[in-house]
C-alpha cells in the first residue's frame, strides 16, 4: 500500500534563507511523486513531478526535489524563500500498478503549512 | 488554455438538502478525479471518471455520486448533507486514462448548516 508522510506540519522561515520541506513515502512499486502547492483559497498547483527520468526534479519558482530511493524520501527545497512562498504544500505519491488497477488516484500527505517572516 | 473550472465556488446548504457541483476539465482533457478537502482529513479521494465511466472509487459513503457527460464534464452529488460534508471539493483532470499527472480546479466550497 501506498502512503505519504510530512514530517513537519509546519514550517517557519525567514525571507531570503533555504526551504527544507521534508516528505517520506511508502509504494511497493517505482512510485511516482509530486509536489504540490495551495494558495489560501486556492485550488492546488502542481511545483514538480518525479517519474524516474532523474533523481534531482526541477520544478517551478525556483523550487526542486530530490529522489533519494534508499532513504524512502523526496524532500522539496528552496535555495531562498520570497513571501509568496507562503502557502501549503502537498506531498503525493502514485505509482502504475495502483493506476493501471484502479486509475489515477492521488494520495496525500497532511501537508506542510509554510511561513516566510520579513 | 483554460484550467480547470468548477461551479459553483461557494455554497451553504442545511442537514438534509441535496447538493450538485460542476467541474469543466481542460480542453482535451478526458479524466477527472473529485477529492474532498477537509482540516481533519486532509485531502481524501472521491472517484475518477473515464470516458463517462467511473473508474474507481474512494471510501466514501453511497451519498457521494459522480457522473461524467460525453464532453469530459463532470458533476458530483451528495445527497442528505450532513455537518461533516462541509468542506472544499477539488476536482482534477488529467489528459488521458492512466495518467498520473493531474490538474486541480480551483475548488467548491460546501458549508452545511
Amino acid at each position: 500500500a501506498q502512503s505519504v508522510t510530512q514530517l513537519d506540519s509546519h514550517v517557519s522561515v525567514s525571507e531570503g534563507t533555504p526551504v527544507l520541506l521534508r516528505c517520506n513515502y511508502s509504494s511497493s512499486y517505482s512510485p511516482s511523486l509530486f509536489w504540490y502547492v495551495q494558495h489560501p483559497n486556492k485550488g492546488l498547483q502542481l511545483l514538480l513531478k518525479y517519474t524516474s527520468a532523474a533523481t534531482l526534479v526541477k520544478g517551478i519558482n525556483g523550487f526542486e526535489a530530490e529522489f533519494k530511493k534508499s532513504e524512502t524520501s523526496f524532500h522539496l527545497t528552496k535555495p531562498s524563500a520570497h513571501m509568496s512562498d507562503a502557502a501549503e504544500y502537498f506531498c503525493v505519491v502514485s505509482d502504475l500498478k495502483t493506476v493501471y488497477n484502479q486509475g489515477g488516484k492521488l494520495i496525500f500527505g497532511q501537508g506542510t503549512e509554510l511561513s516566510v517572516k520579513p | 488554455k483554460a484550467g480547470v473550472t468548477q461551479t459553483p465556488r461557494y455554497l451553504i446548504k442545511t442537514r438534509g438538502q441535496q447538493v450538485t457541483l460542476s467541474c469543466s476539465p481542460i480542453s482535451g482533457h478526458r479524466s477527472v478525479s473529485w477529492y474532498q478537502q477537509t482540516p481533519g482529513q486532509g485531502l481524501q479521494f472521491l472517484f475518477e471518471y473515464f470516458s463517462e465511466t467511473q473508474r474507481n472509487k474512494g471510501n466514501f459513503p453511497g451519498r457521494f455520486s459522480g457522473r461524467q457527460f460525453s464532453n469530459s464534464r463532470s458533476e458530483m452529488n451528495v445527497s442528505t448533507l450532513e455537518l461533516g460534508d462541509s468542506a472544499l471539493y477539488l476536482c482534477a483532470s488529467s489528459l488521458r486514462e492512466y495518467q498520473e499527472t493531474q490538474y486541480f480546479g480551483p475548488g467548491t466550497r460546501l458549508l452545511v448548516l
